[in-house]
């Protein structure tokens, strides 16, 4: 059964980068077409797609974060990973990591970790 | 600022009918997209309760179901149980944003 489980700092300073690692289990990020996507949820707010990768590393942002974000994929290790720099309060979130088929529904989501900047 | 847009609360007693409407655009529910409902409990991460406008995954009760029609869609669950209050999102895919986009989201609160 595929597993996805978030990684990484919690708490991060501001105009420093946030660095999130997902590692996918029961599965390799290969498989498929599926893209690998990041999405959060902000304290008392609803749930962001942020952006998503697929195996060869083609990638979609979200156009509100595009300039900061940056998504990236090691095949060697079956992970997915984001970058997003110069965070601020706002980006204080719940992140979660999902699966997707191109265009369809999440399918699979990581547990969330949540990541306080302050 | 989300482009789907869903009632911010409903509420209705034990076993009854309640329905979440979530309006697009046609840029995304309107273009032909598919809606997919999401359910989420405080704590834990979201689980998939209808893909594809109106398929259960499997192990989801027959209670909840989903349609869509012109630039919006809807989830209904009817037999309404305690354990169905939650926070529930659709999502879609919006060709304007070249992005995947949720809705405002609904809390669901059994009276």
């Amino acid at each position: 059964q595929l597993q996805l489980q978030e990684s990484g700092p919690r708490l991060v300073k501001p105009s420093e980068t946030l660095s999130l690692t997902c590692t996918v289990s029961g599965g390799s990020v290969t498989s498929g077409s599926y893209y690998w996507a990041w999405i959060r949820q902000p304290p008392g707010k609803g749930l962001e797609w942020i952006g998503s990768i697929n195996h060869s590393g083609t990638t979609y942002y979200n156009a509100s974060l595009q300039r900061r974000v940056t998504i990236s994929v090691d095949m060697s290790k079956d992970q997915f990973s984001l970058r997003l720099k110069s965070v601020t309060a706002a980006d204080t979130a719940v992140y979660y990591c999902a699966r997707h088929e191109p265009y369809y529904h999440m399918d699979v989501w990581g547990r969330g970790t949540t990541v306080t900047v302050s | 600022q989300s482009v789907l847009t869903q009632p911010p609360s409903v509420s209705g007693a034990p076993g009854q009918r309640v329905t979440i409407s979530c309006t697009g655009s046609s840029s995304n529910i309107g273009a032909g997209y598919d809606v997919h409902w999401y359910q989420h409990l405080p704590e834990t991460a979201p689980q998939l309760l209808i893909y594809g406008n109106s398929n259960r995954p499997s192990g989801v009760p027959d209670r909840f179901s989903g349609s869509k029609s012109g630039t919006s869609a809807s989830l209904a669950i009817t037999g309404l149980q305690a354990e169905d209050e939650a926070d529930y999102y659709c999502q879609s895919y919006d060709s304007g944003l070249s992005g995947y986009v949720f809705g405002t989201g609904t809390t669901v609160t059994v009276l």
